[in-house]
């Protein structure tokens, strides 16, 4: 298993400012990724952080308003960039060692205004 | 295309009730399919598994192929199950797929 730790816990910003989420794991893992989840809704996967590479985004994100940084096997960040009220959000980082399982980590909420 | 659909997003049983959580899912291959749950300010865990087809916490959860179902069920439920359950499918690049979730609560 994996433990995941995630800083800043909770922010609140002023929109058209940036702000980068830290998450740590406690060993090496192969796969990191980072969700968003809304109010009352489900996760939606930001993109799959790739060691040594750039980020593997989904449909709807783009690498200038959500960059992300895997410098290593156990550390990522990614930043939300000149953001809106509409980034409000809990931001979720995961890992998995390969076996399909997801570890999560806190998860960082996110109040722009 | 791949997707994971959990009908109810509330379900209120009583204490000792049995319980199902519905979660159909659409996938082309042999798929991998979770249950996670997050209790009250906890972080969201795994569950179980379909592979590992054990019961953890009273809860069990069959694959049905024939009906794209991977159900998750308790014969008897108890107040510290109240959670919100999360049906979760693992397709291509390890990519998982959640669903909307089904917020469980147990009533005394």
């Amino acid at each position: 298993s994996a433990v995941i730790s995630q800083k800043p816990s909770r922010d609140i910003c002023q929109r058209g400012t940036s702000l980068t989420i830290q998450c740590q794991v406690d060993s090496q893992v192969t796969m990191m990724f980072w969700y968003r989840q809304q109010p009352g809704q489900s996760l939606t996967l930001i993109a799959t952080a790739n060691q040594g590479s750039e980020a593997t985004y989904e449909s709807g994100f783009v690498i200038d308003k959500f960059p992300i940084s895997r410098p290593n096997l156990t550390f990522s960040t990614l930043t939300v960039s000149n953001m809106s009220p509409e980034d409000s959000s809990i931001y979720l980082c995961s890992a998995s060692d390969g076996s399909y399982e997801q570890y999560f980590g806190p998860g960082t909420r996110l109040t722009v205004t | 295309a791949q997707r994971v659909t959990q009908p109810e997003k509330l379900l209120s049983v009583f204490k000792g009730a049995p319980v199902e959580l519905k979660c159909n899912y659409s996938y082309s291959g042999s798929p991998e399919l979770f249950w996670y749950v997050q209790y009250s300010r906890q972080r969201l865990q795994l569950l179980l598994r379909h592979i590992s087809r054990e019961s953890i916490k009273g809860f069990t959860a069959d694959l049905n192929k024939g009906e794209t179902s991977f159900h998750l069920k308790k014969p008897f439920a108890q107040e510290e199950d109240s959670a919100m359950y999360y049906c979760a499918l693992v397709g291509q690049g390890f990519k998982t797929i959640f669903g909307a979730g089904t917020r469980l609560f147990v009533k005394a």
